[in-house]
């Protein structure tokens, strides 16, 4: 069964507007970990936040992590095309296992 | 992708055929996973490996087996291969992160297998 689940499964917003995704998980984790994939190609990791942590930065990329929701969300801000991709949230509750949500896609408009 | 490759890239096999995929790294990293991607349903862990000949199940193992007699190699294989094992099959591999303590993992290209 899937521990992390996306909202909304699809967005689609104007370039330049800011895009926020949402991952909800069921059970106590040690990280959060959210993963960009392009059409047709793997996984690229993008940032993690660990479970004690409830903000996250990386260039264009926020992060939140409430714990006591069990809920997480990824802001990018300033889109650009090239954002547009299916983005997917990752819980550990091991230290070496993943499991994936079944992500949201994202699409960018000129 | 950089450092882990799979082969085939696409490959088409007919029902009850056996079928091997090939993860290749030179990363060498002591986790390997393999996964499968099916609309709906996100990725699926298949099995994975932390070192040479340990190995053990994910979620959705039935159906498959895997080796990895080398750091560098973990191979999948489908004794005989069923219409509901098409889909798209992605290789990971993983270590600790020395500043996180956390493992980050990296994928493959993945493998677009079809099963008529």
């Amino acid at each position: 069964s899937q521990q992390g689940e996306e909202d909304p499964q699809a967005l689609s917003i104007q370039e330049g507007e800011n895009a926020t995704m949402n991952c909800s998980y069921k059970t106590s984790i040690n990280n959060l970990q959210w993963y960009r994939q392009n059409s047709g190609r793997g996984l690229v990791h993008l940032i993690l936040i660990r479970s004690n942590e409830r903000e996250k930065h990386s260039g264009r990329l926020r992060v939140t992590l409430d714990t006591s929701k069990k809920s997480s969300s990824l802001l990018i801000t300033a889109s650009r095309a090239a954002d547009t991709a299916s983005y997917f949230c990752a819980t550990a509750q091991g230290a070496q296992k993943l499991v994936f949500g079944q992500g949201t896609r994202l699409t960018i408009n000129p | 992708d950089a450092g882990i490759t799979q082969s085939p890239r696409h490959k088409v096999t007919e029902t009850g055929t056996p079928v091997t995929l090939r993860c290749h790294q030179t990363e060498n990293h002591r986790y390997m996973y393999w996964y499968r991607q099916d609309p709906g349903h996100g990725l699926r862990l298949i099995h994975y490996s932390y070192g040479v000949k340990d190995t053990d199940k994910g979620e959705v193992s039935d159906g498959y087996s895997v080796s990895r007699s080398k750091t560098e190699d973990f191979l999948l294989t489908l004794e005989s291969a069923t219409s509901s094992q098409t889909s798209v099959y992605f290789c990971a591999i993983s270590e600790s992160n020395t500043r996180t303590g956390s493992y980050e993992q990296y994928f493959g290209p993945g493998t677009r297998l079809t099963v008529t």
